[in-house]
This record gives C-alpha cells, sequence and structure tokens, in this order.
C-alpha cells in the first residue's frame, strides 16, 4: 500500500547532540512536509519542499535544517537538540502543493535527555 | 502562527450522540479541511470544504462551512467509541503561500 514511513518511531537523544528524523513516501508525491507537535497542541508547520524546492516557516528556528535528496526521502535534522524540542515530529506529502489533502506519517516522538 | 482555534478543547459524549466541534479561522482562506488523530498517532484526512461551498457530508460527517464568519463546524452523528480522537481543523489561507495551518484541536472522549 502507498503510504508515508517515518523512521525511528521512538528516538531519545541527549542535550546538544545532533539527530536526524527520517520520512519515506511511496506516494510519489511532490510537496512533503514536517511538522513539530507538542503534547495537546496542533502540529506546527516546520517547512515543506515543493518538489526541491525548500521553504522555511518564518519562526522555524535555524537549529532545525532539513534534506530530500529525491522525491521519496526527506530529513528533519535538528543540529542542537533542547529540552524544548522534545515533541511529536509529522512527516506528511501532498500530490502538490495547491488544494490537496495531506497524508501523514505515524510520527517519531523525540526524547531529548 | 496558526490560523484556526477550536472550540470546545475537550469534549465528553454517551456512545449515539452527537459531537459538534467549531473552528475559527482568522484570514481568507481557500479551502478548510479536518483532520483526525488519534492518541500518538498520524493525522487522518477526514474531509475537505471549498470556500465557495456551504456543506458537505461524509458518512456520519457533516461539515458546514460560513466565510462570513470566518468559521466552520464539524457534526459527528451517532458517535461510537471508536470516534474517540483529536480533531483538527486545517485552512489554506490565500496569503500564507497555500501551506496549511492547524487549529488548536478538539479532543473528543465518546463513552460506551
Amino acid at each position: 500500500d502507498a503510504m508515508v514511513i517515518q523512521n525511528p518511531r521512538y528516538q531519545v537523544t541527549q542535550f546538544g547532540k545532533p539527530v536526524t528524523l527520517s520520512c519515506s513516501q511511496t506516494l510519489n508525491h511532490n510537496v512533503m512536509y514536517w511538522y513539530q507537535q507538542k503534547s495537546s497542541q496542533a502540529p506546527k508547520l516546520l517547512f515543506h519542499y515543493y518538489d526541491k524546492d525548500f521553504n522555511n516557516e518564518a519562526d522555524t528556528p535555524d537549529n532545525f535544517q532539513s534534506r530530500r535528496p529525491n522525491t521519496s526521502f526527506c530529513f528533519l535534522d535538528i543540529r542542537s537538540p533542547g529540552l524544548g524540542d522534545a515533541a511529536m515530529y509529522l512527516c506528511a506529502t501532498s500530490s502538490d502543493g495547491r488544494v490537496q489533502t495531506q497524508y501523514f506519517g505515524p510520527g517519531t516522538r523525540l526524547l531529548v535527555l | 502562527s496558526q490560523q484556526g482555534e477550536e472550540d470546545p478543547q475537550a469534549l465528553s459524549i454517551q456512545e449515539g450522540e452527537n459531537a459538534t466541534m467549531n473552528c475559527s479561522y482568522k484570514t481568507s482562506i481557500n479551502n478548510l479541511q479536518w483532520y483526525r488523530q488519534n492518541s500518538g498517532r498520524g493525522l487522518v484526512h477526514l474531509i475537505l470544504i471549498r470556500s465557495n461551498e456551504r456543506e458537505k457530508h461524509s458518512g456520519r460527517l457533516r461539515v458546514t462551512l460560513d466565510t462570513s464568519k470566518k468559521s466552520s463546524s464539524l457534526l459527528i452523528t451517532a458517535s461510537r467509541a471508536a470516534d474517540t480522537a483529536s480533531y483538527f481543523c486545517a485552512t489554506d489561507a490565500r496569503d500564507t503561500g497555500n501551506q496549511f495551518y492547524f487549529g488548536t484541536g478538539t479532543s473528543l472522549t465518546v463513552i460506551p
């Protein structure tokens, strides 16, 4: 089945130690999104790729970076995780950037020690 | 910043009752969508309503949109215990480059 896959489902890292979260999709969608969701809050858009075109939200900290080496994969790099970065990170895709349903992965829950 | 706010924040009902959740947003939109999230999981798309539509149905779901009030409602009829989840509205607004922004969500508990 076509889907959005996130690995790992749970990630533990240490304060200040770089960490990378992965997302892959078999939907062949052009757009991939990364969201941060803290407990009992709405998902907050960090950035998205329209094909290879990177779009950063204005309030996304510089500590968060992203890579999209090909259509199928997208990575979220947190260069120096702080305690406040502990959250669920959700990857989503849509077929293009307009009026399209987003398909979400199951998320990666990040714990920062 | 996020586009939408939802109320109530939490809702608890008996199985078989109807559940109504409301979403308000700030700027003109192209479309509004509703998503569901089970605890600790990703979001699942439920329904999309375009800015020129006023009402839409999908199974036990009914969505209304009032662009003059910048609000939408989601009605779940004949609720089931399996409907227990958080429900979010998401808007893509004309002045935000067509990204999606999620509301604050309503946590629904359906008591068997």
